[in-house]
């Protein structure tokens, strides 16, 4: 059974500092891998998805990366904000059920402070 | 865009009764649903997966007589949380897949999720 966890479960920082968010996954047969936000007592956006043939992607200020075969990802943040502060999820996609079904890990809960 | 929307966004009700909770995708067809509950502090867990015009697959642990799930359209599921006891207090969280060229490149869009307290 796939377990995605993700490390660490809360960071602080100071804006305008560099980060770095982890996410580990136990079975490397995926299909992509997707890194979502969520805000308090709010549905999931999603940041960035990573297909398995892919190595990272690239959004604003926003960098994932991808190592199917050791199973890990990380979510780089450039030049942090305020508005940065919230929870980082990180999901798997496999297929079951007849359709890809995603695997949450629990999050990181990030604050920038201003 | 792909935008799903859930309502009631926050619903409380009392011991016993049964709540609906509806998951709409609003410019797109879904053929695919999903269902997950989501704890304080944790992470989403998948509790069901709904296709159209068939029965719901539910994962391991999850009672499919207590969590009804419909998906009569290709726009909307429903989930009714039927006798609900406090310890069905959660955020359910529904999701559309859209589906891409490929399989592979089916994208799921979430919708803003439902706040359910059981007094």
């Amino acid at each position: 059974k796939q377990e995605v966890t993700q490390i660490p479960a809360a960071l602080s920082v100071p804006e305008g500092e560099n980060l770095v968010l982890n996410c580990s996954f136990t079975d490397s047969a995926i299909y992509n891998l997707q890194w979502f936000r969520q805000d308090p007592g709010k549905g999931l956006t999603s940041l960035l998805l990573i297909q398995s043939s892919q190595r990272e992607q690239t959004s604003g200020r926003l960098n994932a990366s991808l190592d199917k075969s050791s199973g890990r990802s990380t979510l780089y943040i450039a030049a942090s904000q305020p508005g940065d502060s919230a929870t980082y999820l990180c999901a798997v996609s496999q297929w079951g059920a007849g359709s890809y079904q995603l695997t949450f890990g629990k999050g990181t809960k990030l604050s920038v402070i201003p | 865009g792909a935008v799903v929307s859930q309502h009631p966004s926050r619903v409380i009700c009392k011991s016993g009764t049964s709540v609906k909770i509806e998951c709409r995708s609003l410019d797109f067809q879904a053929t695919t649903m999903f269902w997950y509950r989501q704890f304080p502090k944790k992470s989403l867990m998948l509790m069901a997966t709904s296709n159209e015009g068939s029965k719901a697959t539910y994962e391991q642990g999850v009672e499919k007589d207590k969590f009804l799930i419909n998906h009569a359209s290709l726009t909307l599921s429903t989930l009714t949380v039927t006798s609900a006891h406090p310890e069905d207090s959660s955020f359910y969280i529904c999701s559309a897949t859209k589906r891409g060229p490929s399989q592979s490149t089916d994208t799921q869009y979430f919708g803003p999720g439902t706040r359910l307290t059981v007094l």
